[in-house]
């Protein structure tokens, strides 16, 4: 079973850029497609887009302009980065594997809380 | 855009059974996946495409998908069901590609 776990500030001025980072563990990081999910405080759940590890991205198209995901295949870790964040990016986000064939999202990682606050 | 409407909240007795909806254009036409999340934790997968429970979910969660409804049912409902439960499709052709419901929180009363 694949493990994952976010890090990164739990603060973020805004204009500033989020960057945070997913680590993989028990699993193949080749595997899998890798998401950026995340949740405002009290919110539903938004795709944020993901990657494979051919390198090929998917984003959706509301964040595309100011998303980048990206995977270190040596560090078997995964990295979104947001720019020009405002307090409508606060939320918890959380990264999440999905089998190379499969639509759904089959492990999550605990989550990690950013807040854009000056 | 595509949109997933959910209840905001459904309740349920110990040991009845409930029933959480998710309507969206034609949703019969694709799959549709369903997660738990209990307060302060990930979104646990407990049916995919439609119907299939993943390892270790119990039986008593199902699902069902027919026209522009999506249902997941949970039989004889437990404290430990208290939850949000949200559905999930996928469609290469929708503006974005992943799509989750509104959420419904599911009380036990």
């Amino acid at each position: 079973q694949v493990q994952l776990q976010e890090s990164g500030p739990g603060l973020v001025k805004p204009s500033e850029t989020l960057s945070l980072f997913c680590a993989v563990s028990d699993g193949s990081i080749r595997s899998y497609y890798w998401n950026w999910i995340r949740q405002p405080p009290g919110g539903g759940l938004e795709w944020i887009g993901n990657v494979f590890y051919s390198g090929s991205t998917s984003y959706n198209p509301s964040l595309k302009s100011r998303v980048t995901i990206s995977l270190d295949t040596s560090k078997n870790q995964v990295s979104l980065q947001l720019t020009s964040v405002t307090a409508a990016d606060t939320a918890v986000y959380f990264c999440a594997s999905q089998e190379g064939v499969s639509y759904y999202f089959d492990n999550w990682g605990q989550g990690t809380l950013v807040t854009v606050s000056s | 855009s595509y949109v997933l409407t959910q209840p905001p909240s459904v309740s349920v007795a110990p040991g009845k059974t409930a029933s959480v909806t998710c309507v969206g254009d034609n949703i019969g036409s694709k799959s549709v996946y369903w997660y738990q999340q209990r307060p302060g934790q990930a979104p646990l997968l407990v049916i995919y495409y439609d119907s299939d429970r993943p390892s270790g979910i119990p039986e008593r969660f199902s699902g069902s998908n027919s026209g522009n409804t999506a249902t997941l049912t949970i039989s004889r409902v437990e404290a430990g069901d208290e939850a949000d439960y949200y559905c999930q499709v996928w469609d290469s052709r929708l503006d974005v590609a992943y799509v989750f419901g509104t959420g419904t929180k599911v009380t036990v009363l």
